[in-house]
């Protein structure tokens, strides 16, 4: 069965801190590995992963994978309150349908 | 900006009822996906659709509930009757199969309460 697992379950940190969010999964025909933001709302798309050890960055967020021993981090640097979030970890399997499991997420909270 | 529509945003209803989501996938997008997140079991997939077409529904309960895409700028979620396991915020995402790359786009969700 396909299984997607994140952790830590929960985190909170002073502003200011770094953090990394793990991201370990077992899928067949794996297709790529996405990151989304949950606030209030809807999840919010961070970065889609495809290849082994290449980062992904936006602003303070980076991200990277590796399909050998089938995991992702989710790193944060320099947290703002803004960063507050459930951070959600997704892997699309293949066959063209875009089909995503997700893992259970991370509840970062920042604190001032 | 290209947005995912949901409505309603809210509902609360007796069990028993019947209850109608909609969704506005973006414009040009070909699959949309149901999906409902509760705290016990986070995001699971419910049904999805590609050029209007159901492709897998392993996902919903068949005896009350069923998705349907009448056209290319709508799809729908009904549960009929509802009940009060069912109470859960429920997305729809649309995305654009066939190309690398492309992510899922998730509307803003209908909180659902049944009572």
């Amino acid at each position: 069965e396909d299984k997607v697992v994140q952790s830590p379950l929960s985190l909170v940190v002073h502003e200011g801190d770094t953090v990394t969010l793990n991201c370990s999964y077992e899928v067949t025909n794996f297709r790529s590995l996405l990151w989304y933001k949950q606030e209030k709302k809807a999840p919010t798309f961070l970065f889609m992963l495809t290849s082994s050890g290449i980062e992904k960055k936006s602003g303070r967020l980076s991200s990277i994978l590796d399909k050998k021993e089938l995991f992702s981090i989710l790193n944060i640097t320099a947290t703002q309150t803004g960063d507050s979030a459930i951070y959600l970890c997704a892997v699309e399997r293949g066959g063209g349908a875009q089909k995503l499991v997700f893992g259970q997420g991370t509840r970062l909270t920042i604190n001032p | 900006d290209a947005r995912v529509t949901q409505t309603p945003r809210h509902k609360v209803t007796e069990m028993g009822q019947e209850v109608t989501m909609r969704c506005q996938p973006i414009l040009g997008h070909n699959t949309v996906f149901w999906y409902r997140q509760t705290m016990m079991q986070g995001l699971e997939l419910l049904a999805y659709f590609r050029n209007r077409a159901p492709l897998d529904d392993s996902g919903m309960p068949k005896d009350r509930f069923s998705a349907e895409m009448p056209d290319a700028t709508l799809a729908t979620l009904k549960i009929q009757p509802s009940e009060p396991r069912d109470s859960a915020v429920y997305f729809c995402a649309s995305g654009l199969t066939g190309t690398q790359g492309q992510p899922q786009h998730f509307g803003d969700g209908t909180r659902l309460s049944i009572l």
